[in-house]
């Protein structure tokens, strides 16, 4: 079964760039079938998706957070990263990767989000 | 963007009870809605897609249902394992978005 893990600085100083990493296993991120997605919940809050990459290098962005987003892959080590720049304090959160599930049906593009990576917190603090 | 309304914010009910959230569009989202279940310190986890298939594995104790702007998310019978909160989703639009989440508590 498909299994997301991510990883980097659990710090980060304000006006930096916050960089995380999500490896997949038991699949592959050149999928057609499937985005990988970013998410984040900044603490006792709730969700909000960053954005995703597809097909090697298609992404979408989430407009509120676009000018400072970038989201790669890297196909040889089944890998997709974030890259947030010009952070603050509101950028800390647990940030999720997920598999963002694409079946068609009747020519309907029907999506959810599994599995999720556990979650990785990211402080941004002097 | 999609604006996702939840009510209530939290809840709380006895084992048995059955347990309604509802989850509101700002505009008609056909039936492109998801719920998920967060337990604390966890990751979110599906449990329904298409407002109503109930992802495999998932207890038949929960259900969803509805279309357009107005969806349902039931619990028919309050179990300790749900204590949670529960999310909706949309993904008819970019950027997909959220509710609030509903904090489900035992009673």
């Amino acid at each position: 079964q498909v299994q997301l893990q991510e990883s980097g600085p659990g710090l980060v100083k304000p006006s930096e760039t916050l960089s995380l990493t999500c490896t997949v296993s038991g699949g592959s991120v050149s999928s057609n079938n499937y985005y990988w997605s970013w998410i984040r919940q900044p603490p006792g809050k709730g969700l909000e998706w960053i954005g995703y990459i597809h097909n090697g290098g298609n992404t979408n962005y989430n407009p509120s957070l676009k000018s400072r987003v970038t989201i790669s892959v890297d196909t040889s080590k089944n890998q997709f990263s974030l890259k947030l720049s010009s952070v603050t304090a509101a950028d800390t959160a647990v940030y999720y990767c997920a598999r963002d599930v694409v079946v068609m049906v009747a020519a309907i593009n029907y999506k959810w989000f599994d599995p999720w990576g556990q979650g990785t917190l990211v402080t941004v603090s002097s | 963007d999609i604006q996702m309304t939840q009510s209530p914010s939290s809840l709380s009910a006895s084992v048995g009870d059955r347990v309604t959230i509802t989850c509101q569009a700002s505009q008609d989202i056909t039936n492109f809605l998801n719920w998920y279940q967060q337990k604390p310190g966890k990751a979110p986890k599906l449990l329904i897609y298409d407002a109503s298939n109930l992802e495999t594995g998932v207890p038949s104790r929960f259900s969803g249902s509805g279309s357009g702007t107005d969806f349902i998310f039931t619990i028919s019978s309050l179990q300790p394992e749900d204590i949670a909160t529960y999310y909706c989703q949309q993904y008819d639009n970019l950027p997909y978005t959220f509710g609030q989440g509903t904090k489900l508590e035992i009673k």
